[in-house]
């Protein structure tokens, strides 16, 4: 069955910080890959997905990017936080059907909560 | 850009009395989704509607795509503590990723 990972669970970071977080995917093969963010009380946005190894689309221009070095493996990251990056970052995959960015639901990690100070 | 509107935002019920929550979209939509988030937990997936005018039921919830396949709503009949959480629709247009409404968050007082 498939999985997904998402970590870490939660961090507290200074404001100017670096970031990295990093999801894994088990049991599947060329998933579709996104990053979304809920900020307090408020709904899901995307960041970015992916529909294979080295391919981004970013939907939000922030100081945010991703990586997916791996087939089943995408990374966010920062160079330097500012305090409205704090919020709750979820991972999630889909299937890949086709070339379609997507063609069914969408399994979310469990989230990494960020709170930068 | 593609936007989904979602209302109430809250929702406050007694158990036992019914709770809807509806969706618009400004765009016609391939498909709509709909996901359960409890507190402090991740999204879950409920259903899928492709079909205009589709309807579909799981035990007390009902879920309707309306004829223009820009809006749909859910339906939860008796409520339940169970129910608790915020409950978002998700649309999308072919092939683009899904946009997620801002959610209607469900409070059931026993």
């Amino acid at each position: 069955s498939q999985t997904i990972h998402q970590w870490p669970a939660t961090l507290v970071q200074p404001v100017g910080s670096p970031l990295s977080l990093e999801c894994t995917v088990e049991g599947t093969s060329n998933p579709n890959l996104y990053w979304y963010r809920q900020a307090a009380g408020r709904g899901l946005q995307l960041l970015f997905y992916s529909v294979g190894i080295g391919q981004i689309s970013s939907e939000v221009p922030q100081n945010l990017s991703a990586s997916r070095p791996q087939d089943r493996q995408f990374i966010l990251s920062s160079k330097k936080l500012l305090l409205s990056d704090s919020g709750f970052y979820l991972c999630a995959w889909s299937v890949l059907g086709q070339g379609r960015v997507n063609t069914g639901e969408l399994f979310f990690g469990e989230g990494s909560r960020l709170t930068v100070l | 850009g593609q936007q989904v509107m979602q209302i109430p935002q809250y929702q406050h019920v007694q158990e036992g009395e019914d709770f809807t929550t509806y969706c618009n979209s400004s765009t016609t939509l391939s498909n709509i989704q709909w996901y359960k988030q409890r507190p402090g937990g991740h999204p879950v997936f409920l259903i899928q509607l492709v079909k205009s005018g589709e309807v579909k039921k799981q035990k007390r919830l009902t879920f309707q795509f309306g004829e223009a396949k820009k809006n749909s709503s859910l339906h939860i009949t008796a409520t339940q503590t169970t129910d608790v959480g915020t409950y978002f629709c998700a649309g999308r247009r072919r092939n683009t990723p899904l946009v997620f409404g801002k959610g209607t968050r469900l409070s059931v007082i026993a």
